[in-house]
């Protein structure tokens, strides 16, 4: 079965502009979580989204938002792109709610650089 | 919430040595425990995990156990390949924060042959 999807993989925009990141999960996967990795701070959770609601945000400013579709699809966006959001954006899907027990599948990423 | 402590690297060996990656954690009550590996270009992929206490998760000759009483799972494997070369993360899972998976920095290990 199809893998995570995220698009574009690779995206240049600068300071000021906002940017949309898509995820299309696997087939059948309710849960989405987004996070950021960076060279200094590791990977960080900005969110996570089941069944269309937001069930968790990590410690990001409010320039930091997503949503989620009927169809499981998620997408994120930040606005007033600032240089110190360059990183990969990852996104992970599963099948429930939550990652007690769950295996988490992760897309390949979008390299977002901010000039 | 959830926070880890791993080795950050780089790691490197030479081929067919033995592994061990520390992992230590603090987390609210007793989360399940993953290792994820992220190859170059990649994202992170499940390498192995462990629901509770004295469990065992392996994979690909790689193993952890879930040491509840030293707050560790701990990495390991006993003869390591060129194609092993890649980063490691632990992370605690979910636990009474809801806050998502945690991971460490991550250990970048180098396998030369």
């Amino acid at each position: 079965k199809a893998g995570v999807t995220q698009t574009p993989r690779y995206l240049i925009k600068t300071r000021g502009q906002q940017v949309t990141l898509s995820c299309s999960p696997i087939s059948g996967h309710r849960s989405v979580s987004w996070y950021q990795q960076t060279p200094g701070q590791g990977l960080q959770f900005l969110f996570e989204y089941f069944s269309e609601t937001q069930r968790n945000k990590g410690n990001f400013p409010g320039r930091f938002s997503g949503r989620q579709f009927s169809n499981s699809r998620s997408e994120m966006n930040v606005s007033t792109l600032e240089l110190g959001d360059s990183a990969l954006y990852l996104c992970a899907s599963s099948l429930g709610a939550g990652l007690v027990n769950t295996e988490a599948f992760f897309g390949q990423g979008t390299r977002l650089t901010v000039v | 919430g959830n926070s880890v402590t791993q080795m950050e690297g780089p790691v490197t060996l030479s081929e067919e040595a033995f592994l061990t990656i520390n992992c230590t954690y603090t987390a609210t009550g007793y989360p399940s425990l993953f290792w994820y590996v992220q190859y170059p270009g990649e994202g992170l992929q499940l390498l192995l995990k462990a629901t509770k206490a004295d469990d065992k998760g392996s994979n690909k000759g790689f193993e952890a156990t879930y040491r509840k009483e030293t707050t560790s799972f701990h990495l390991e494997k006993g003869s390591v390949q060129v194609s092993d070369s890649a980063v490691y993360f632990c992370a605690p899972g979910e636990g009474g924060g809801a806050d998502g998976l945690t991971f460490g920095k991550g250990t970048h290990l180098i396998i030369q042959p």
